[in-house]
Parts: C-alpha cells; structure tokens; sequence
C-alpha cells in the first residue's frame, strides 16, 4: 500500500521546469514524504526527502503543503536524462529495517 | 556505480536450473532488501534482512531462499523456478536510522 496519488505520466520541455505532484492526504504525523526516481532497465535512486518543510538538494526541491495532504517535486531545468519513472513515498522514519513500498509513479519524459 | 554491486547483470536460467544471485554493498549500512519488479509492475518488496537477521518475507514462494553471511552481502538462491519469475531482481541497502536506500543495478532474469 503505497499510500499516495501520481499521475501516470507526464512530458516536460527540456530545459523547462518539471514539476511532478503527489497527494497523500492520509500521511501520519510521523511520516515523511521520500521521492525516488528509476531510469529505464536501472535500479531506483533517491532524490530527495521532507517532513513539513520544503527541501532542496542539488538534484531538485521539494514542495510540501501546509496540511502534508500533497507535495511537489520540481526539477528545476530538465535534461533528457531526468526521463524516467519518479515514485513519491510516504513513510515513517524509524530505527532499524525501514520496510519502502513503491506505486506506479510518473513515468516523466523530457522532450528535446 | 552506487555503492551496491549486484552479479550477474543477466541471467537467463532453465526451469530445473539451481542459480544465485549477488548482492555486496560498502556503504557499511546495516539492512538490506531484495526486490522484484515484473514488466509493468510496482516494485514488489520479497525480503528484508536487518543485522544478517530476516524480519520479512513477504509470502515468497519456497523456490526463492534468501542467504546474508553477514552484513556486506546477501544472496537470492533460486531453483525450480517458473517462466512468470522472470524479471529484474533489485538488491537495496540503507543504515538503521538513516532515511535512504541505496540499489543496486539489478539483475535481469530470464526463465525458459
């Protein structure tokens, strides 16, 4: 049971914003919002990850609105090689074997 | 290369075969996972091993038996398996505590 929402898929210009929304409106006070994206053939790889506040690393920001019932993942200038499937996650952070369960995801496609 | 090694990157096994998969990581992490994803499916979670213990087997056939010596590396034995077990067989790690997990290539298995 994933627990969250995705759009199947989407299309992005190259070099424009991707920005790939996700509602949870059941998340737990405990539960934190993971994004984690897998190109074709690949395993998947984090990207990034929030609780209440909105987050940036070097690979994009995440978006979270004030109730947590949703969250955005933007990837500010998109490549071609951000074409893949992008999984939001909701789960709690605790000690030991951290069970992730994965949906369908957005399958993005960056269009030259 | 992310830090978690999975061998071989293809296999393509008889259905009275008895074959291993690999999985090593050096990322010092503490738990590690096997994982299943079919064409066109979720990933699907089969194991999860936390300090070389299994906490999880979510209701894997017998065909598939886990092995983890110790904390670096974890097995997947497989025999007498079914065409329908083809897939991409994904080994992750991540730290008790910490918030991401860390996968490895795959393995793309074939059953004939």
């Amino acid at each position: 049971d994933a627990k969250t929402t995705q759009p199947p898929s989407m299309d992005c210009a190259e070099g424009r914003a991707a920005n790939l929304p996700c509602n949870h409106s059941t998340i737990s006070g405990n539960e934190y919002v993971y994004w984690y994206r897998q190109i074709h053939s690949q395993g998947p790889q984090y990207i990034i990850h929030g609780l209440k506040n909105n987050e940036t690393n070097e690979m994009a920001s995440l978006i979270i609105t004030e109730d947590r019932k949703s969250s955005t993942l933007i990837l500010p200038h998109a490549t071609l090689r951000d074409t893949a499937v992008y999984y939001c996650i909701v789960r709690p952070h605790q000690t030991g074997a951290n069970n992730l369960f994965f949906g369908t995801g957005t399958r993005l496609t960056v269009i030259p | 290369e992310t830090g978690v090694t999975q061998t071989p990157r293809h296999l393509v096994m008889g259905m009275t075969n008895k074959k291993s998969l690999k999985c090593e990581q050096h990322l010092g992490h503490n738990a590690m996972y096997w994982y299943k994803q079919s064409a066109k499916k979720p990933l699907e979670l089969m194991f999860v091993y936390s300090l070389e213990e299994r906490v999880e087997n979510n209701s894997v056939p017998s065909r598939f038996s886990p092995e983890c010596p110790n904390s670096s590396h974890l097995f997947l034995h497989l025999h007498t398996l079914q065409p329908e077990d083809s897939a991409l067989y994904l080994c992750a790690s991540s730290q008790d505590g910490g918030y991401g997990y860390t996968f490895g290539s795959g393995t793309r298995l074939t059953v004939v």
